[in-house]
């Protein structure tokens, strides 16, 4: 089955800066790339997604980049904002059809 | 995004008893949702996919007598964790998926998940 890693497990960036977290994927069937944010007690929410048919999808100041070729994923978040510290898991799928094996999480701290 | 509820949010009940868990969507119909489960300060691991319709389908290890799924129609799934014991404590947590046909298309939204205790 899938397997999905991520890194780092906690990444903490001064206010204003940017951060990046990374996954990697083992089933080159898996398609489908989504990014959750996770809130203390809360549902993950979704925040971007990409499909392999694409190398880069942007929205605001949050980006995703895809290599399929090296089977890794990741998320930059650019102008980071005090809320923007949560829990953020990366996902693998078929297709986005099938349920998703999720990645260890990055616990990610913005520093004032 | 699209819009998932679940119910009850937060539930506690003895040791051998049962507990029913509901999972709506509510602004869009899901052929399909999944769960899954969410131990303190872990990942989520995928249960089971539940389809409108049809049996359910598990994760290895997952016993289906133990939750029972339940998809019976486009907007509603429901886990029963049965006979629950004190390690069955968790966060449970459903997704809906869009249909394929949806804007956007094949995309899970999560519900805000139900924090199970078993005493």
């Amino acid at each position: 089955g899938e397997n999905v890693e991520q890194h780092p497990s906690t990444l903490s960036v001064q206010e204003g800066d940017s951060a990046v977290i990374k996954c990697t994927y083992s089933d080159s069937a898996s398609n489908y790339f989504p990014w959750y944010k996770q809130e203390l007690g809360k549902g993950p929410q979704l925040i971007i997604d990409i499909r392999s048919n694409v190398g880069e999808k942007k929205d605001q100041r949050i980006a995703v980049t895809l290599n399929k070729t090296a089977k890794h994923f990741s998320l930059h978040i650019t102008e980071t904002q005090p809320e923007d510290s949560a829990v953020y898991f990366c996902a693998a799928s078929y297709r986005g059809a099938d349920g998703l094996t999720f990645g260890k999480g990055t616990h990610l701290i913005i520093q004032p | 995004g699209a819009v998932v509820s679940q119910h009850p949010s937060r539930v506690i009940c003895k040791s051998g008893t049962s507990v029913k868990i509901e999972c709506r969507s509510l602004d869009f119909q899901a052929t399909t949702m999944f769960w899954y489960r969410q131990f303190p300060k872990k990942s989520l691991m995928l249960m089971a996919t539940s389809n409108e319709g049809s049996k359910a389908t598990y994760e290895q290890g997952v016993e289906k007598d133990k939750f029972l799924i339940n998809h019976a129609s486009l907007t509603l799934s429901t886990l029963t964790v049965t006979s629950a014991h004190p390690e069955d404590s968790s966060f449970y947590i459903c997704s809906a998926r869009t249909p394929t046909s949806g804007r956007p298309p094949d995309t899970q939204y999560f519900g805000p998940g139900t924090r199970l205790t078993v005493l």
